[in-house]
């Protein structure tokens, strides 16, 4: 039962040109979402949020996109660097409270690749 | 000054042994967090501390047990290993269940 689904295992982008993740979700009671980046042998490390309130939030050069209806979610890096080159996962989490409190759920990843 | 710290980064093991992973986070949060990394690269969470009350508990088998002396302190026993708990465990802290921030893994291979 993937509630959290990254279709997409690899993408591999130009240096200056932009990088789309994306990411599709089943549950509807997800309503914040969280894109993370994570380097070999590191553990993720947050990028940027979005909450359902919102249908786009932005920081420096990446941009998360929130389509309720859909419920689909994509980031956008622009413009892509050599550095960018990670794995990013998507994740969602129910409204906090209860025992849901602060559970994340994660999509498989996405394998950024950006050649200079 | 590392944030959230685990240890130990490899531990390698026999079956039916137990073993034990530390986690520690200096970030003063409240909440903390097990996740096990399967061979699919599948994040999931394990278990949820919050001011050392236990909050999530995922279908774990009952050979995990998690323990918390203090709010800062978060570590995961196992008993009895098995071949498939072979896999990467990610601790994580968040200040009240928003953001979290991950230590950077331990890999436990179980021979």
């Amino acid at each position: 039962d993937q509630q959290v689904k990254q279709n997409s295992p690899s993408l591999s982008v130009q240096e200056g040109r932009i990088s789309i993740l994306n990411c599709d979700y089943t549950n509807s009671m997800f309503d914040y979402f969280l894109w993370y980046k994570k380097y070999p042998a590191e553990g993720p490390t947050f990028l940027i949020s979005i909450s359902s309130i919102k249908d786009k939030n932005e920081d420096g050069r990446f941009t998360v996109f929130l389509n309720k209806s859909a419920k689909h979610l994509s980031l956008h890096i622009v413009p892509s660097q050599p550095g960018d080159s990670a794995v990013y996962f998507c994740a969602a989490s129910p409204n906090a409270g209860g025992t849901s409190y602060g559970k994340l759920t994660f999509g498989q990843g996405t394998i950024l690749t950006v050649h200079p | 000054d590392t944030a959230v710290s685990q240890t130990p980064k490899y531990l390698v093991t026999q079956m039916g042994n137990d073993k034990s992973i530390k986690c520690e986070q200096n970030l003063g949060h409240d909440t903390m967090y097990w996740y096990k990394q399967d061979s699919k690269k599948f994040l999931k969470i394990m278990f949820s501390y919050n001011n050392k009350e236990l909050i999530i508990n995922e279908t774990v088998p009952n050979r995990f047990s998690p323990k918390s002396p203090d709010k800062a302190h978060l570590n995961l026993h196992i008993n009895s290993l098995e071949l498939g708990d072979s896999a990467v465990y990610f601790c994580a802290s968040s200040p009240r269940g928003t953001k979290q921030f991950f230590g950077p893994g331990t890999r436990l291979t179980v021979l």
